[in-house]
């Protein structure tokens, strides 16, 4: 089993839509919880990060769920610009700080 | 700003050459990443650096070595390059006792 799965997608969806992705980790001692968007032939960049409480970000809203071992991301309002890949990245806690596991990411392209 | 630079964005070397891939970093960071990105297989981690002179192995260093001798400057060496070995490589940074990392533009290598 994948440390960090997703559904590779893509998701093709209108603008205006809103659209979930959703990522599994297997290490259930995983401390911090991020998603990254990386636009195509660009390097990731930091979306936001995943708290327990869930938090939001203007349009996103990222949700952890520790009992299921799963990460959520919605966008509300899809816009063309929301077009990337999306990666689900988790520190899993191995005792060496800062060293992170990413997903292979969930592809979303948006359309008029 | 977080500014991380790799010195090349795209090189083609020929098998069994020595490839030496650079990132430099302006943000007095502790932790330097190398990672490199194929279809299907998202972000593996190479080696990282979690201070001047230190190196870790990541989870696939085989055919590869690092040097770090200045902490802004983090260097991959490909002793003897191969096929296997074209990908994108890409460099990261993140600050002691934090997850989060910033990621460099990238150097897409074609091993011939």
């Amino acid at each position: 089993r994948k440390e960090v799965e997703q559904d590779p997608g893509p998701f093709n969806v209108p603008e205006g839509a809103t659209v979930a992705f959703n990522c599994t980790y297997s290490n259930s001692a995983s401390q911090s919880f991020f998603w990254y968007r990386q636009d195509c032939r660009k390097e990731p960049k930091l979306l936001m990060s995943v708290y327990s409480s869930g938090n939001e970000d203007g349009r996103f809203t990222a949700q952890l769920n520790r009992a299921s071992q799963y990460i959520s991301l919605l966008i509300r309002d899809s816009k063309l610009s929301d077009s990337a890949t999306y990666l689900c990245v988790v520190n899993p806690n191995t005792g060496t700080a800062s060293k992170l596991t990413f997903g292979t990411g969930t592809r979303l392209q948006v359309t008029l | 700003d977080v500014k991380v630079t790799q010195s090349s964005r795209y090189l083609v070397k020929r098998t069994g050459e020595k490839v030496f891939l650079e990132c430099v970093q302006d943000m007095d960071h502790e932790n330097m990443f190398w990672y490199r990105q194929d279809p299907g297989l998202g972000l593996r981690l190479i080696y990282f650096s979690y201070d001047v002179k230190m190196k870790e192995k990541g989870d696939i260093p085989e055919g590869y070595s690092v040097s770090r001798e200045k902490k802004e400057r983090f260097s991959l060496i490909l002793e003897s390059a191969s096929t296997n070995q074209t990908s994108m490589y890409l460099c990261a940074t993140g600050g002691y006792g934090t997850d989060t990392q910033y990621f460099g533009p990238g150097t897409r290598l074609t091993v011939l």
